[in-house]
């Protein structure tokens, strides 16, 4: 069954440095999301893209945040310079319509 | 802002018992997908409804669309062992879009005692 993969499963990072999270969508998705789920808290809303572009993001996807899609298969956040309270479970997510799938996750501390 | 309050957020059964999980919003929303998640992984798609006062049904699971598209229900019957986890509701296409963001209940830790 096709399933939405996220490398790396744990990310260490320390504060100020860039990070690379990565997915691969399921194949003939058209929508493509991240979200991050602070430890105890809500899965929370980052951005949507499709059709190359950004659809939508939230008040959190500032200017530190980037998404691109840099080939037919990936699509990748970038965090320019990490910030402690960055350290959370992301993860990404995929649909053809209303059904969104979800990777495992990258978990990113920022030490 | 659009808000998913999510109840209970703790619930503690014996094994056989049955139980609802509610998922209430202020908002109308084109969607609610119910998810299940286990601790350190993603959340995993269990069902979508998408017409108000739409009912589905996968095994002991019941899942219920309110007519009005703002509020949803989960319905477990003869609860087990193996149902413990994080239950998720989540509603998407708020403010009249079809797809998009999906916002998140707080979720219900379920608890199902041998």
């Amino acid at each position: 069954e096709p399933e939405v993969t996220q490398t790396p499963s744990h990310q260490v990072t320390q504060m100020g440095q860039e990070v690379i999270l990565r997915c691969v969508p399921i194949s003939n998705h058209l929508y493509f999301y991240w979200y991050r789920q602070i430890l105890g808290q809500k899965v929370e809303f980052l951005v949507s893209f499709y059709n190359n572009e950004i659809s939508e993001k939230s008040e959190i996807f500032d200017d530190q945040f980037s998404v691109e899609r840099p080939d037919g298969s990936n699509f990748t956040l970038k965090i320019r310079s990490t910030k402690l309270e960055d350290s959370a479970m992301y993860f990404c997510a995929s649909s053809e319509g209303y059904e969104q799938y979800f990777g495992p996750g990258t978990r990113l501390t920022v030490t | 802002t659009q808000l998913l309050e999510q109840s209970p957020q703790f619930l503690s059964i014996q094994e056989g018992e049955n139980l609802t999980v509610y998922c209430n919003s202020s908002s109308v929303f084109s969607s609610l997908q119910w998810y299940r998640q286990e601790p350190g992984e993603g959340p995993v798609l269990l069902v979508t409804v998408v017409t108000g006062g739409e009912v589905k049904k996968l095994k002991r699971l019941t899942f219920q669309f309110g007519d009005a598209r703002k509020d949803s229900s989960l319905h477990i019957t003869a609860a087990q062992p193996g149902d413990t986890g994080l239950y998720l509701c989540a509603g998407g296409g708020a403010g009249g879009t079809s797809y998009g963001k999906l916002t998140f209940g707080q979720g219900t830790i379920l608890t199902v005692h041998p």
